[in-house]
């Protein structure tokens, strides 16, 4: 099993939508993270947590929001989906130190028509 | 505007061939890091870097920080169509007292067989 899974791989959704992507690891960090890629721009934070009891906003958290429902899962909910919102996201964990990298899941491609 | 530029944005070169792409800033860097994606995947950690004008090599690829910690560089020799993808640099930020990476938008290298 990999170590961060994310659910779905791929989704197409209407505007307006609402819709709910999924992230769960094995490697017993208590740090995750959304990250949002787009051609050009990189990766952008969207949302991040140190542990189940604390929630941050990224740089991008408009239309967004987060639940940390257990130390291993972190999901990230489009409320009501908009097109600008198409885009490969992605879920990583983290432990605590300044050498230590992040671990990524493999994304998810979001389609909002 | 991003912290961390990298350059080129895009290099496509013949197998067996040298190449070096770069990561630069106008801020110092305590570390950063680079890694790896490929399509359909998260990216993945190659190297760390913490110490200013150090040098890490990972099989035919070589890493430079920069001796101000503004800047890095990753060499690759004999390049393979196996080290096709797209090359992240990336460095920890900290909004109060939480740690978080920033990301460049990296190169995206594409060995011809």
């Amino acid at each position: 099993d990999a170590d961060v899974t994310q659910t779905p791989r791929n989704r197409i959704t209407k505007t307006g939508k609402r819709i709910m992507l999924e992230c769960s690891q094995t490697k017993g960090h208590d740090r995750m993270y959304w990250y949002r890629q787009d051609p050009g721009l990189g990766l952008r934070l969207i949302y991040y947590s140190f542990d189940v009891k604390d929630i941050n906003k990224g740089e991008i958290s408009d239309g967004y929001s987060v639940s940390r429902q257990a130390q291993a899962k972190f999901s990230l909910s489009l409320e009501s989906a908009i097109p600008n919102q198409t885009a490969l996201y992605f879920c990583a964990t983290s432990d605590y130190g300044s050498s230590y990298g992040y671990t990524f899941g493999s994304g998810t491609r979001l389609t909002v028509v | 505007t991003q912290l961390l530029e990298q350059s080129p944005q895009f290099l496509s070169i013949q197998e067996g061939e040298n190449l070096t792409v770069y990561c630069n800033s106008s801020s110092v860097f305590s570390s950063l890091q680079w890694y790896r994606q490929e399509p359909g995947e998260g990216p993945v950690l190659l190297v760390t870097v913490v110490t200013g004008g150090e040098v890490k090599k990972l099989k035919r690829l070589t890493f430079q920080f920069g001796d101000a910690r503004k800047d890095s560089s990753l060499h690759i020799t004999a390049a393979q169509p196996g080290d096709t993808g797209l090359y992240l640099c990336a460095g920890p930020i900290f909004s109060g007292s939480a740690r978080q990476l920033t990301f460049g938008s990296g190169t995206q290298l594409t060995v011809l067989p």
